[in-house]
């Protein structure tokens, strides 16, 4: 299959250890964000979103975190997993539900 | 449930020629995208369709693309004539509203323009 993101920047971490992949997101009025993961060949799948509202959002060893004074939003992994290898995207939602999508970020896990 | 259906999984064009690439979205997702993602890039909106209408086609070379969405299901995207440059995975997603919700993406078509 194709691999995604040849020259993206890049995020190792050993298996076990915590991740954290930062976006900076353009517009600030933007209301809506969602962390995707793309696997090779694959279309990227939804991890987790948030709204302008709130700060902070956990799911499953997932945590988004948004800082809405400098643009800013992390997607942080707990325990990382080999299964967790991927290229990360974040999205904002600039208005009439139009996602942009930010360059990504590959995470490399080691066993 | 089922997902986002796409189709060819590949293909391989010369410059020039067209090409047309298929979606089926989830059942009762009225919200419809097409997305191209060049390699080492995020996706980049194309069209965005609400039912079988046109909410934002904004990003969409007119002059050679053209997508349709007719009874407010499947869609096609087409390229005619393609350039190299339109090497890339061309991705469609599906929501229910469009309104604060995750998209659901299809595995995509992965065209290369030769």
């Amino acid at each position: 299959g194709e691999s995604v993101g040849l020259h993206l920047p890049t995020l190792s971490v050993q298996e076990g250890d915590n991740s954290i992949i930062n976006c900076a997101y353009s517009n600030s009025a933007s209301d809506y964000f969602i962390w995707y993961k793309q696997e090779s060949g694959k279309g990227p799948q939804f991890i987790i979103d948030i709204r302008s509202n709130m700060d902070k959002r956990q799911g499953q060893r997932v945590t988004v975190l948004l800082n809405k004074t400098v643009k800013h939003l992390s997607l942080q992994i707990a325990a990382t997993q080999p299964g967790d290898s991927a290229v990360y995207f974040c999205a904002e939602n600039t208005g009439f539900q139009k996602l942009v999508f930010g360059t990504g970020t590959r995470l490399l896990v080691s066993p | 449930e089922a997902g986002v259906a796409q189709s060819p999984r590949y293909k391989i064009i010369e410059k020039r020629q067209s090409v047309a690439f298929w979606c089926n979205p989830i059942s009762g997702h009225a919200t419809l995208y097409w997305y191209q993602q060049i390699l080492g890039q995020g996706p980049k909106l194309l069209i965005q369709f609400q039912n079988n209408g046109v909410v934002d086609d904004s990003q969409l070379p007119k002059d050679r693309f053209s997508a349709e969405r007719l009874k407010g299901v499947d869609s096609t995207l087409k390229i005619q004539p393609a350039k190299l440059e339109d090497s890339a995975v061309y991705l469609c997603a599906s929501s229910y509203t469009g309104v604060f919700e995750k998209l659901f993406f299809g595995s995509g078509t992965q065209l290369s323009v030769l």
